[in-house]
């Protein structure tokens, strides 16, 4: 069974653009979610989706943005890029997006490593 | 309020060794559940293991194993006979009762480099 998968893998971008990253999930899992990793910041919760429906976000300005689609695939959009947004942006799966029986297991893919000039 | 603290930011051990990676939780929970991910140098984090907090009891899986103290608010990671594959950062996670992704708190991570 196919992971999660990551799309690009590697990205060099320049101040005041914007990048869109894609996520597809494992067969099956509903619920996708994205984190942002820095080394001095760890990883941040940056959304949640379950059926289309974005369920959290976490505190990042608006320049952050995703979507969801049927097919449970994902993708997120940074506009006007600053240098801060250089990262390991992290996609994970799940099957459900709320559980009344802990957090699901999280499937993670490889990332796509931003770096911005 | 929800917190996960790894003390430990970089762990370097010689292959064949036993190491430890702490982890020390807090939460106001009752039923809470923590995690361990390992992140190789590819990217991705690993699932390695869930417990809930209804069960103690210490896991062994090959030469990893995992030891939960609820009194001391820990639940501590061991590599026995560590390997170079062992190299890693790997993070320890706590989530509430009825959660999703957004409420998984995650500590820093410990970078564990095993020499040869």
């Amino acid at each position: 069974k196919a992971g999660v998968t990551q799309t690009p893998r590697y990205l060099i971008k320049t101040r005041g653009q914007q990048v869109t990253l894609s996520c597809s999930p494992i067969s099956g899992h509903r619920s996708v979610s994205w984190y942002q990793q820095t080394p001095g910041q760890g990883l941040q919760f940056l959304f949640e989706y379950f059926s289309e429906t974005q369920r959290n976000k976490g505190n990042f300005p608006g320049r952050f943005s995703g979507r969801q689609f049927s097919n449970s695939r994902s993708e997120m959009n940074v506009s006007t890029l600053e240098l801060g947004d250089s990262a390991l942006y992290l996609c994970a799966s799940s099957l459900e997006g709320f559980t009344t029986s802990g957090a699901n297991v999280l499937t993670f893919g490889a990332g796509s490593r931003l770096t911005v000039l | 309020a929800q917190k996960v603290t790894q003390a430990q930011t970089e762990i370097s051990v010689v292959e064949k060794e036993d190491v430890t990676l702490d982890c020390v939780y807090e939460t106001r929970d009752t039923t809470y559940y923590l995690f361990w991910y390992k992140q190789p140098p590819s990217g991705e984090l690993v699932f390695l293991i869930r417990r809930n907090s209804f069960d103690e009891q210490n896991e062994i899986s090959g030469r990893y194993s995992w030891n939960f103290q609820k009194s001391t608010s820990s639940f501590n990671f061991t590599i026995t006979a560590s390997q170079v594959v062992d190299s890693a950062v790997y993070f320890c996670a706590l989530s509430g009762p009825y959660s999703s992704a957004s409420k998984i708190i995650f500590g820093s991570g410990t970078r564990l480099s095993i020499r040869p």
